[in-house]
């Protein structure tokens, strides 16, 4: 089984600040895929951002980005320019590759605060 | 296109009553699964379809719970009977296989309180 650990419980960032969320996984796969997703208080699970193992740039979409370091399997998620509606817990996933498996498993997950 | 799509959003019951939940996914997903979320155990996948094969439904956590898919564009989680412990909120999600994106994208839950 893979895990995948959040050590940050709560984080609290003021708005138009950055915040950076830690993740860390355990697995001896070499092909997989990890992801971000958020969890505003209507409790909706969306997609943040995913990234694949075997791509060395990491990804962004627009405030988010990641920085992917393989070999010491971290996943790390940047919030920039931090609002107001980005408070929610975020959680941590990975995934092997298909076909292998299709199973997520996610992290404890991460209380991000915007404070105004 | 329409998200995934589950109903109901809220459900309260008695406990020894037959609870259903229900699931949409996305057009054209192939791959189908449900989640259970609580504060002791966080997410935990119950059980994952494929082309409306089970394929791994280690998940569930007894034999009070079964799911099916009749179609591909259906699926149910039953709980028969419920117990004060099953309330969690309960996702669904969809992915694609054949558009070589895998991502899973997830409904709204349902929120299911037992008494």
């Amino acid at each position: 089984a893979q895990t995948v650990t959040q050590s940050q419980p709560e984080m609290s960032v003021q708005e138009a600040e950055t915040v950076t969320l830690s993740c860390t996984y355990d697995t001896s796969e070499s092909n997989y895929y990890l992801f971000w997703y958020k969890q505003p208080p209507s409790r909706q699970m969306i997609l943040v951002i995913r990234q694949e193992a075997y791509k060395q740039q990491n990804a962004t979409e627009n405030r988010f980005s990641v920085n992917f370091q393989k070999a010491a399997k971290s996943f790390s998620l940047k919030i920039s320019d931090s609002q107001l509606g980005d408070t929610a817990m975020y959680f941590c996933a990975f995934m092997k590759q298909p076909p292998n498996d299709y199973k997520l498993s996610f992290g404890a997950g991460t209380t991000v605060t915007v404070r105004a | 296109d329409a998200g995934v799509i589950q109903s109901p959003r809220h459900e309260v019951t008695e406990m020894g009553q037959e609870v259903t939940l229900r699931c949409k996914p996305i057009s054209g997903h192939n791959s189908l699964f449900w989640y259970r979320q609580t504060m002791m155990r966080g997410l935990e996948l119950l059980i994952y379809f494929n082309n409306n094969v089970p394929i791994d439904d280690s998940g569930m956590p007894e034999d009070r719970f079964s799911a099916k898919m009749p179609n591909a564009s259906f699926s149910t989680l039953k709980i028969q009977p419920s117990e004060p412990r099953d309330s969690a909120v309960y996702f669904c999600a969809s992915s694609s296989s054949n558009r070589g994106s895998d991502t899973q994208y997830f409904g709204p839950g349902t929120r299911l309180t037992v008494l």
